[in-house]
């Protein structure tokens, strides 16, 4: 059973430069998982953010970028805003099937 | 713009069956993949199948494997999950969602609830 694993929170103040980041327990994560992130907001559903690792849609923010960082995804938000504060997901294509990782809860301070 | 719209949740007692739909407009249907994923109450985003345009591949999470069936008819723009022999576990908002290619999820619908209980 594959598990994908991001950092259960994270605390950044506005402004700042924060890194998010998604691990596969297969192994180290390449391009070729295709990884998705997602943005969740209570009560509200998921909006896409990220796909096929750095590619934004027409909808996301221009703070917010993603990579490949030693062997995991990661989702940058460089300069911080309030609004930022919510869940984050991961997603990782596995052959067909995919995974969420466990969400990443942004709280700005 | 792309609209998902899902319809047919509720409330069903353990062992019995729902089927889901969502319906898909402002985009071309019948050539992109289509995915459901759900959240329990309180819990992060769970990804449960998927299937392509045509509707000839089909992939589950080993969760709902044989007792979840995604299905497609491209003439009604219409996606469904038929879900079997629900246990308390599948209580939970269910979302469709859509994507330009299979490797790539870019909207979502706003969610059905499903409530397993007796």
């Amino acid at each position: 059973q594959t598990v994908v694993t991001q950092e259960t929170s994270l605390t950044v103040s506005p402004g700042q430069t924060v890194t998010l980041t998604c691990a596969s327990s297969s192994g180290a994560v390449t391009h070729a998982y295709y990884p998705n992130w997602f943005q969740q907001k209570p009560g509200q559903a998921p909006r896409s953010l990220i796909y096929s690792t750095a590619n934004t849609l027409p909808w996301t923010p221009a703070r917010f970028s993603g990579s490949l960082l030693g062997g995991k995804a990661a989702l940058t938000l460089s300069g911080v805003q309030p609004e930022d504060e919510a869940d984050y997901y991961c997603l990782l294509y596995y052959g067909g099937a995919w995974v969420f990782g466990g969400g990443t809860k942004l709280t700005v301070l | 713009e792309v609209q998902l719209v899902e319809s047919g949740g509720g409330l069903v007692q353990p062992g019995g069956s729902l089927r889901l739909s969502c319906a898909a407009s402002g985009f071309n249907f019948r050539s992109q993949a289509m995915s459901w994923v759900r959240q329990a109450p309180g819990k992060g985003l769970e990804w449960l199948s998927v299937i392509s345009g045509r509707g000839g591949s089909t992939y589950y999470a080993d969760s709902v494997k044989g007792r979840f069936t995604i299905s497609r008819d491209n003439s009604t723009n219409t996606l469904y999950l038929q879900m079997k022999n629900l246990r308390a576990g599948d209580s939970a908002i269910y979302y469709c969602a859509q994507g330009k290619t299979g490797t790539q999820i870019d909207n979502w619908g706003q969610g059905i609830l499903v409530a397993v209980s007796s």
